[in-house]
C-alpha cells in the first residue's frame, strides 16, 4: 500500500525567507510524487512532479522539491517565500507497480502561512 | 487549459435526500476521480471510472455511488444524506497513460455540501 505522511500542519514563515514543506512516502516500488497547492474555496492545482530522473525537480512559482530515496523525502522548497505562496499544500504519491487509473494518495496537508 | 467544472459551488441538503454532484471535463480525459476533503485528514479517494460505464471503489466508498454514462461526464450520488457526509467534495480527471499529462489529475473548484 502506498501512503504520505505530512508531519506538520502548519508552517511559518516570513517574506523573504526560504520556506520548507516536508513530506515523506511509503511505496513497495520506485515512487512518484507530486504538490499541489489549494488557495481558500479553490481546487487544487499542480505545482511539481518527480517520475524519473534529475532528484531536484523545479515547478511553478519558482517552488522546487528534491527526491531523497535514501530518506523517502520530498521536500517542497522556495528559496524566498511570498505573501502570497499562503495556502495549503498537499503531498501526493503514486505507486506505478500498482496499475490501474492514476490512483494517488494524498498527505493532510500543511497550511503555509507567509507574514511580513 | 484543462477545465473541470463542477454542478455546485455550495449545496445544503437534509438528511435523508439523494444528492446528485456532477463533474464535467472538456479534454477528454480517461481517468475521473471523486475525493472528499476534511480538514486533517486530507483527500481521500472516494471512486474513480477509468473508462465510460467502467467504476472502481477508492478507500471511502460507503454511502456513495457514481454514473459514468459519458466520457466528459462523472457523477457522484449520495443515496441518502447523511450529517457526516459534510464536506467539501473534489472532482478530477486525467489523461490515458502514454499523455505525457497521464500522472497528473487537473481538479475542479469543489462542492461545499452540507447536510443538515
Amino acid at each position: 500500500a502506498q501512503s504520505v505522511a505530512q508531519p506538520e500542519d502548519q508552517v511559518n514563515v516570513a517574506e523573504g525567507n526560504p520556506l520548507t514543506v516536508k513530506c515523506t512516502y511509503s511505496v513497495s516500488g520506485n515512487p512518484y510524487l507530486f504538490w499541489y497547492v489549494q488557495y481558500p474555496n479553490r481546487g487544487l492545482q499542480f505545482l511539481l512532479k518527480y517520475i524519473t530522473g534529475d532528484n531536484l525537480v523545479k515547478g511553478s512559482y519558482g517552488f522546487e522539491a528534491e527526491f531523497n530515496k535514501s530518506q523517502t523525502s520530498f521536500h517542497l522548497k522556495k528559496p524566498s517565500a511570498l505573501v502570497s505562496d499562503s495556502a495549503l499544500y498537499f503531498c501526493a504519491v503514486r505507486d506505478p507497480e500498482t496499475g490501474g487509473g492514476n490512483k494517488l494518495t494524498f498527505g493532510t496537508g500543511t497550511q503555509l502561512k507567509v507574514e511580513l | 487549459d484543462v477545465k473541470v467544472t463542477q454542478s455546485s459551488r455550495y449545496l445544503v441538503k437534509r438528511t435523508g435526500e439523494k444528492v446528485f454532484l456532477e463533474c464535467v471535463q472538456d479534454m477528454d480525459h480517461e481517468n475521473m476521480f471523486w475525493y472528499r476533503q476534511d480538514p486533517g485528514l486530507g483527500l481521500r479517494l472516494i471512486y474513480f471510472s477509468y473508462d465510460v460505464k467502467m467504476k472502481e471503489k477508492g478507500d471511502i466508498p460507503e454511502g456513495y455511488s457514481v454514473s459514468r454514462e459519458k466520457k466528459e461526464r462523472f457523477s457522484l450520488i449520495l443515496e441518502s444524506a447523511s450529517t457526516n457526509q459534510t464536506s467539501m467534495y473534489l472532482c478530477a480527471s486525467s489523461p490515458s497513460p502514454g499523455t505525457s499529462l497521464y500522472n497528473e489529475q487537473f481538479f475542479g473548484p469543489g462542492t461545499r455540501l452540507t447536510v443538515l
